[in-house]
């Protein structure tokens, strides 16, 4: 069964610093894909970087890039220029078929 | 705006009650989906949609039956809940494209429809 694991249950970061959540991921499939989700404190949860496990070059959104290692099974999240806004629980995610498993999460908190 | 809308978003029901969520989405999707969120807990999934037929259900207890009327529109029906049954239920939907494994498209979330079980 896949597993996701995000080690980290709160962190912190002052305004325009960067900072990096941690997630590992479990599977013995090949073919996945691989998410970061942010969860305002209005609950809705919002995509905010979505990876191919068959793709090597690390996907980018704006402020917000991954450090995939697929040999590691690691998935970082590395936020620049942290913004208020950013405070949230983050949230990473393994998909394959129709399954979307999520991690327990990690609440991060932008200082100003 | 999010293109998934639930409702009620807040719900307070007793243990004898019937009462049932609903979620539309807007976005022309063929998939749905009901999420559990309880504290301290990964999401947890609970149902799978695609083409208003279901292809999951992840051991949830008979008191919770889903309903998918059409590919926009999905309702949690709740009857006989436990106060550990009290959470966020999540709503969500992705794009298939056809009735086949939904591998690796997006998933957009609702904003939640949070219950309480008394």
């Amino acid at each position: 069964a896949q597993t996701v694991t995000q080690s980290q249950p709160e962190m912190s970061v002052q305004e325009a610093e960067t900072v990096t959540l941690s997630c590992t991921y479990d599977t013995s499939e090949n073919n996945y894909y691989l998410f970061w989700y942010k969860q305002p404190p209005s609950r809705q949860m919002i995509l905010v970087i979505r990876q191919e496990a068959y793709k090597q070059q690390n996907a980018t959104e704006n402020r917000f890039s991954v450090n995939f290692q697929k040999a590691a099974k690691s998935f970082s999240l590395k936020i620049s220029d942290s913004q208020l806004g950013d405070t949230a629980m983050y949230f990473c995610a393994f998909m394959n078929t129709d399954k979307l498993i999520f991690g327990t999460g990690t609440r991060l908190q932008v200082f100003p | 705006e999010t293109g998934v809308t639930q409702t009620p978003r807040h719900l307070v029901m007793g243990m004898t009650n019937k009462k049932s969520l609903k979620c539309e989405q807007h976005l022309g999707h063929n998939a749905m989906y009901w999420y559990k969120q309880s504290a301290k807990k990964p999401l947890e999934l609970m149902f799978v949609y695609n083409f208003k037929e279901q292809t999951e259900n992840n051991s949830v207890p008979s008191r919770f039956s889903p309903e998918c009327p059409n590919s926009s529109h999905l309702f949690l029906h709740l009857h006989t809940l436990q106060p550990e049954d009290s959470a966020l239920y999540l709503c969500a939907s992705s794009q298939s494209m056809d009735r086949g494994p939904i591998s690796g498209n997006t998933i957009y979330f609702g904003e939640g429809s949070w219950l309480t079980v008394v």
